[in-house]
Parts: C-alpha cells; structure tokens; sequence
C-alpha cells in the first residue's frame, strides 16, 4: 500500500525566504507526483505535476523536483511572500488499475510579513 | 466554466439522520471522485467514476456510505445513518482523463460535514 510522508508538518519563515518542502513515498511505481496548494477553507489546486519521466518542473518561483529511484520529491519556493502561506500537500498516482491518487497530510506554511 | 460545484457548503445534522452531498463536476471530465479530509487521516479517496460508472470504491468505509452518478453532470454522497466520525470535509474532483502520466484533477470547495 503507498505511503506519502511530508516533512515537516508545519513551517513559519520570514517573507523574502528560500525554502523547501519534503515528500517522500514509499511505492515507486507511480505515474507522477503533484504538488497541491490549499486555502483555508477551500478546495486543492494543482501548483505542478512531474511525470514519472521527468526529474523537475518549475512554475514561476516555485520548483519541484522528483527522485523515483529514491522515493522523494522536493517542492522549493524562491523568495517566499505572505500570499504563499496554505497547506501544500503532495500526492502521488498508481498506474493502471492501480489508479488512484495517495496524499500526504501535508505541510502548513506560514510566511511571515 | 464555474469549476466543481459542491453544496452544501457547511452541514450540520444529528446522529442518525440521512445526508446528502452533491457534486456537479466540470463539463467535459469523464471522471468524477470523492474524497473525505480529517485531521487524523488527511484526504483520502472514497470512490471514483468513469462516465457514471463506478470504477473503484474500496476507500468507502462501510455500507452506510453509497454514491451515485445518475449523469455525467452529477453525482451523489449519501451517509445513512450518520454518525459523529463522518464529521469531516468531503471534497469531489473531476478530471478529464486519468493513468496517462499527465492527468491532474480539479476540486470543488468541499462540503463541511459535523455530526452532533
């Protein structure tokens, strides 16, 4: 059964802050891992998606590497600002009739003005 | 488009009562799931469709939950009877394809379910 572990649980840095987030899982047969973004009181949305074959993708300041062989991924955040504080939460997907979308519980970041 | 479509927004009900949650997902996705979020268990899938039919719903805890997806523009959570452990926030997605590597899913703003 997969497992996704996000590390850590909660993070509170100061606004203009590099930083990164951490996903580990504990399948590596998957066919690609996603970094969502939560709101307090909303719904997910999906900030990128890494297919099994890539290594990396990137989004404006956000980056988000994939190490499969290794089970992890890193979701990094250049120049942190306040409107970058929610839950990001990682999940990855089986393949086939495996389908399914496995999350982890997720990390709360606070960035602090 | 309005995105995913969830009501309630917030519910409120007694042990033992029936609840419905509705989901209307985005025109066009031919796959529909439901997802439960706890503090204790994070989000976890409960059941998921392709074109109304049920695909996989071993993540549905027990016989008081059922689904349904009469048509491809919406889709049904029923709870009977309840109980104060499904309080929780059920979320639906939707999601034009899946297993391609590339899929994503979109999620509505979920329903806050408290069981008194």
């Amino acid at each position: 059964k997969q497992e996704v572990t996000q590390i850590p649980a909660a993070l509170s840095v100061p606004e203009g802050e590099n930083l990164v987030l951490n996903c580990s899982f504990t399948d590596s047969a998957i066919y690609n891992l996603q970094w969502f973004r939560q709101d307090p009181g909303k719904g997910l949305t999906s900030l990128l998606l890494i297919q099994s074959s890539q290594r990396e993708q990137t989004s404006g300041r956000l980056n988000a590497s994939l190490d499969k062989s290794s089970g992890r991924s890193t979701l990094y955040i250049a120049a942190s600002q306040p409107g970058d504080s929610a839950t990001y939460l990682c999940a990855v997907s089986g393949r086939g009739s495996n389908y399914k979308l496995t999350f982890g519980k997720g990390t709360l970041l606070t960035v602090n003005p | 488009d309005a995105g995913v479509i969830q009501s309630p927004r917030h519910e409120v009900t007694e042990m033992g009562q029936e609840v419905t949650l509705r989901c209307k997902p985005i025109s066009g996705h031919d796959y529909l799931f439901w997802y439960r979020q706890t503090m204790m268990r994070g989000l976890e899938l409960l059941i998921y469709f392709n074109n109304n039919v049920p695909i996989d719903d071993s993540g549905m805890p027990e016989d008081r939950f059922s689904a349904k997806m009469p048509n491809a523009s919406f889709s049904t959570l029923k709870i009977q009877p309840s109980e104060p452990r499904d309080s929780a926030v059920y979320f639906c997605a939707s999601s034009w394809v899946v297993g391609t590597g590339a899929d994503t899913q979109y999620f509505g703003p979920g329903t806050r379910l408290t069981v008194l």
